[in-house]
């Protein structure tokens, strides 16, 4: 079965920082892109990072660039987003998705859509 | 920054058709992808690349994409397609749409 799994999620203070892991197991870990997307409490989805199938290309939203780093270990079939300076509208549940056809041409990147989703880790920041 | 418009709701009656819109700059030339999110649960694709199914979805559900408009279409609506609708494009980063939450009356 084609499964992503994410864990890492918690209670953290402001400025603090936090490792979420995505498990992956069904497929190819390492033929796929993978993103990170969260969406706060009642509110809508919102995408957060990309990183491709090697991990040399990475893309991330204005919102979280500079203090979120996504990562991925092939040989653990694992996927990382780690999280650093969190702020209080951080707060939100964070899905990893696999895309089901990214690539890159002419020196652009073009993602697909997002065809397998985790059940999403719950991230809460507050003092 | 890309932004992509979707109505807050759309209310259907049972066995009716609901159309769900998505617009944006001239989005007719992008990709547009729907996910399907019921309460408590992780988004599920149900449309990709304007107007592709994949496994398992319903023929119920159809797409299309032009101009600055795209359209998610649900057919014979059931008491199950309630739940919370979002277009989804590529344009250097990803960004997707308001959401629309769907009722079955």
């Amino acid at each position: 079965e084609v499964q992503l799994v994410e864990s890492g999620g918690g209670l953290v203070q402001p400025g603090g920082s936090l490792r979420l892991s995505c498990a992956a197991s069904g497929f190819t870990f390492s033929s796929y892109w993978m993103h990170w997307v969260r969406q706060a409490p009642g509110k809508g989805l919102v995408w957060v990072s990309r990183i491709n199938s090697d991990g040399s290309s990475t893309s991330y939203a204005d919102s979280v660039k500079g203090r979120f780093t996504i990562s991925r270990d092939n040989a653990k079939n694992t996927l990382y987003l780690q999280m650093n300076s969190l702020r209080a509208e951080d707060t939100a549940v964070y899905y990893c998705a696999r895309d089901a056809g990214g690539y890159c041409s002419g020196g652009s990147c073009h993602s697909g859509a997002f065809d397998i989703w985790g059940q999403g880790t719950m991230v809460t920041v507050s003092s | 920054s890309y932004e992509l418009t979707q109505p807050l709701s759309v209310s259907v009656a049972l066995g009716q058709t609901a159309r769900i819109t998505c617009g944006g700059n001239n989005i007719g030339s992008k990709n547009v992808h729907w996910y399907q999110q019921k309460p408590g649960q992780a988004p599920v694709l149900v449309i990709y690349r304007d107007s592709n199914r994949p496994s398992g979805i319903p023929e119920r559900f159809s797409g299309s994409n032009s101009g600055n408009t795209a359209t998610l279409t649900i057919s014979r609506a059931q008491a199950g397609d309630e739940a919370d609708y979002y277009c989804q494009v590529w344009d250097r980063t990803g960004v997707f749409g308001t959401g629309t939450k769907v009722t079955v009356l």
